[in-house]
């Protein structure tokens, strides 16, 4: 069983509106969360991340909440840019219980598509 | 070079062919690790290594044989694989693994024939 979801494959937002990607976790031991970007032909790199402590995390034109009640994050965009346009991971850990930040755990995916 | 280099990025083999993936670290980084992504499946944590020693191993099969010579440096060795283990293997690493950011590298794709 998946214990980070992404339930919207895809999205598609017109440029200069809001894009929000949404994410569910089961694990209420996790206690970081990530979000990446990746283009095609490369690999993901490091977007925005929030520590539970936190209910909000704010960098630039992006920003991650977290509602861990509902143990649901999302990450927004505004406004976005085609240049914004990738397959977005959200990602969880358990931080502070000594386990390694390799053990990420994924969801699948939401791929972004910002149109001009 | 900057960043995290995977060689080589595209790679075809038969189901008793030996081969191995390489990845180099340019950033300072102590820990380094494989992902691999099949489609429509999460990335999912093969191995990680810190300073040198491998310290988790995500019940991968022993088909699959990382080497990690240096803290710069880390090998996926290969050996009589299957078709369904076709995929994107990344390799990331991170300063420590407590950091809370892995910097990818582009992935190599492998087919088993």
């Amino acid at each position: 069983d998946q214990q980070v979801k992404q339930n919207s494959p895809s999205l598609s937002v017109q440029e200069g509106r809001i894009s929000i990607l949404n994410c569910d976790y089961t694990n209420s031991m996790f206690d970081y969360f990530l979000w990446y970007k990746k283009y095609p032909a490369e690999g993901p790199t490091f977007l925005i991340s929030i520590s539970s402590i936190k209910d909000k995390n704010e960098d630039g034109r992006f920003t991650v909440f977290l509602n861990k009640s509902a143990k649901h994050l999302s990450l927004h965009i505004v406004p976005s840019q085609p240049g914004d346009s990738a397959v977005y991971f959200c990602a969880a850990s358990v931080m502070n219980y000594g386990g390694s930040q390799g053990n990420l755990i994924f969801g699948k995916g939401t791929k972004l598509s910002v149109k001009p | 070079e900057t960043g995290v280099t995977q060689t080589p990025r595209h790679l075809v083999m038969g189901m008793t062919n030996k081969k191995s993936l390489k990845c180099e670290q340019h950033l300072g980084h102590n820990a380094m690790y494989w992902y691999k992504q099949s489609a429509k499946k999460p990335l999912e944590l093969m191995f990680v290594y810190n300073f040198k020693e491998q310290t988790e191993n995500n019940s991968v099969p022993s088909r699959f044989s990382p080497e990690c010579p240096n803290s710069s440096h880390l090998f996926l060795h290969l050996h009589t694989l299957q078709p369904e283990d076709s995929a994107l293997y990344l390799c990331a690493s991170s300063q420590g693994t407590h950091t809370g950011e892995l910097f990818f590298g582009e992935g190599s794709r492998l087919t088993v024939l």
